[in-house]
């Protein structure tokens, strides 16, 4: 089966500028994440989708940074205006989250997008 | 108070070696999920192993075991015969939540060099 997909893969903005990040799921899978991964550090959930509603937003920076995930399926997270601080990748995960059907609720990652905000 | 504690930020090992990645959880919810990733310098998030909170025995999965100890809420992650390509950062995560709405967390990583 196709994994996650991301695009772009790097992106280079100055800050004040806007970017999207988008993300394919897995076929099927109903819960999709993202995840801001600063360099050094470990992932940090930003949202989670559970088919198109948002059940957890709580670490997202909602003065810049907002996502959508329209018909439950892939998804784009946006930052307007960036800042120096958002250099890091971004995460898009899927899974699941079905008991029985072999690791309860693993997350299966894209590649990530790398961002550099100047 | 973290959810994840890795507090091992770097390990070397000789290869062919076993290593053991420490990892320390907190919650609450009597069920949850541990998961242990992989992390290559190309960035790629790679799953090895999984364990229950009611699984009753250790996780094995080829070379990677997980040493569950639940009454010190550790979950520490043994490889076995190391090989160079095992260096990478390893991030220990959690699941904790139920069916309808799960949150994971991930700890800070460690980075293994496997030395030659």
């Amino acid at each position: 089966e196709a994994g996650v997909a991301q695009s772009p893969r790097y992106k280079i903005i100055e800050k004040r500028q806007s970017v999207a990040f988008w993300c394919n799921p897995i076929s099927g899978h109903a819960t999709l994440y993202w995840y801001q991964q600063i360099l050094g550090q470990g992932p940090k959930l930003l949202i989670q989708f559970q088919n198109n509603g948002v059940v957890d937003d709580s670490q997202l920076p909602k003065d810049r940074f907002s996502a959508e995930r329209l018909k439950g399926v892939d998804s784009t997270l946006k930052i307007q205006p960036a800042k120096l601080e958002d250099s890091a990748v971004y995460l898009c995960a899927s899974s699941l989250n079905r008991l029985g059907a072999g690791v309860a609720y693993e997350q299966y990652f894209g590649p990530g997008t790398r961002l550099t905000v100047t | 108070a973290q959810k994840i504690t890795q507090t091992q930020p770097g390990m070397f090992v000789q290869e062919k070696e076993a290593v053991t990645l420490d990892c320390t959880y907190d919650t609450s919810d009597p069920s949850y999920g541990l998961f242990w990733y992989k992390q290559p310098s190309s960035g790629e998030m790679i799953f090895l192993i999984y364990q229950g909170s009611y699984d009753q025995q250790n996780a094995t999965e080829g070379r990677y075991s997980l040493n569950f100890q639940k009454a010190r809420k550790s979950a520490n992650l043994v490889i076995s015969a190391s090989q160079l390509g095992d260096s990478a950062m390893y991030f220990c995560a959690m699941r904790e939540g139920s069916e309808n709405f799960n949150k994971f967390y991930f700890g800070s990583g460690t980075k293994l060099n496997v030395k030659p």
